[in-house]
This record gives structure tokens, C-alpha cells and sequence, in this order.
């Protein structure tokens, strides 16, 4: 059974401070890791989809690498429209649909 | 401007009542997908349909139902024996390879509560 895992639940930073959030995965043969980004009230929006170890993608202030057993969101000098709940979803080999992380919810103060 | 919309953005049920989520796509989307998030919790597969007049139970259908009678249209049903209903409902499609791996383009969700 695939399982995801985020990390922290919430996080607060202030305006330009970079940080990164963790979703840890376990997968029987991984078919891609998706990050999106969600609104309060609102259905969740697409970020990025990473296939392999090493893989990184870029937007903006976002930056998502991948290992073998997880994957970072990285902020750098998030602003406060960067604040949402920020989801992790893993599709493995074996699975015919997504599992969700339960999200990190980030708070950018300015 | 191509999307999915859901409708109501409020929808509140009555106990024994069966109530209706609808989900309109314009994407020219093959497969579409319901989704129940809870607080604190990830979102959870209820249904999805791969084609038109054809679909699959997820991990939690147990007391909902659908239908996909159009490529457009996947409606969903939360019957009266959902006992716990209350929840944020997604409706989201995706292009629908069959390969999976793709990603998902979701609505703006309908918020179902218990009167």
C-alpha cells in the first residue's frame, strides 16, 4: 500500500525567509510525485510532477527535488502570497490512482 | 476559458436525505474523479470513471453513488447511508491515458454539512 507523509503539519515563517517542506513517500515502484498548491475554499492547483531520483523543477520562488524516498519543496524568499496548504500525492507502480499527503500548511507573515 | 466547475459551493443535507453534487467539465477530459477531503487529512478517492458509462469504486464509496452518462458530466450522490457526510467534496478530471501519472485539474469543491 503506497504511503505519503508531510512534514511539518503547519509552518510559519516570515516574509524572505527561505525553508523547505518534506513529503516522505513509500512506494512499490514510483510512476511520479506530484506537489500542488491549495487555496483556502478552493480545489487544489497543480505545481509540478517529478518521475525519477535526482529530478528537480523549478516556478518562481518553488523548487521540488526528488530522492528515492522523498521530496522537498523548496521556498526561497517566499512572500505572503506564497501562503497555502501545500500537497504531496504519489502514484506508485502497483496503484491505478494518487494517495495525498495530508498537506503543510504555510503561513508567510509580512 | 476551459475548466471544471462544481455546483453547489454550500450544500447542506437533511438526516434520510439523499443530496446531489453536480461536476461539469469543458476540458474534453476522459477521466474525472471524486474526492472527500476532511481537515487534517488527506484527500481520499470516492469514485472515478476512466470513460463515459463506465466507473470504478475508490477507497471510500461506500454510501455514495455516480453516474457518467456524458463525457462532460460526472455527478455525484451522497445517499443516506453516508453517515458521516460532512466534508469538502473535489471533483477533478484528468486527460485519462490509462497510463496514469497525470496530473489532475480540480474544481473549486462543494462544502457538504449536516443540518
Amino acid at each position: 500500500e503506497d504511503q505519503v507523509t508531510q512534514s511539518p503539519e503547519a509552518l510559519r515563517l516570515q516574509e524572505g525567509e527561505s525553508s523547505s517542506l518534506n513529503c516522505s513517500y513509500t512506494v512499490s515502484g514510483l510512476r511520479g510525485l506530484f506537489w500542488y498548491r491549495q487555496d483556502p475554499g478552493k480545489g487544489p492547483e497543480f505545481l509540478f510532477t517529478l518521475y525519477s531520483a535526482g529530478e528537480e523543477k523549478e516556478k518562481e520562488r518553488l523548487k521540488a527535488t526528488l530522492t528515492k524516498k522523498e521530496s522537498f519543496l523548496h521556498i526561497t524568499a517566499p512572500k505572503p502570497e506564497d501562503s497555502a496548504t501545500y500537497l504531496c500525492a504519489v502514484q506508485g507502480g502497483s496503484a491505478r490512482q494518487l494517495t495525498f499527503g495530508s498537506g503543510t500548511q504555510l503561513t508567510v507573515l509580512p | 476559458d476551459g475548466g471544471i466547475t462544481q455546483s453547489p459551493k454550500y450544500l447542506f443535507r437533511k438526516e434520510g436525505q439523499n443530496v446531489t453534487l453536480s461536476c461539469e467539465q469543458n476540458l474534453n477530459h476522459d477521466a474525472m474523479y471524486w474526492y472527500r477531503q476532511d481537515p487534517g487529512q488527506g484527500l481520499r478517492l470516492i469514485y472515478y470513471s476512466q470513460i463515459v458509462n463506465d466507473f470504478q469504486k475508490g477507497d471510500i464509496a461506500e454510501g455514495y453513488s455516480v453516474s457518467r452518462e456524458k463525457k462532460e458530466s460526472f455527478p455525484l450522490t451522497v445517499t443516506s447511508a453516508q453517515k458521516n457526510p460532512t466534508a469538502f467534496y473535489l471533483c477533478a478530471s484528468s486527460i485519462g491515458t490509462g497510463q496514469g501519472n497525470e496530473k489532475l485539474f480540480f474544481g473549486s469543491g462543494t462544502q457538504l454539512s449536516v443540518l
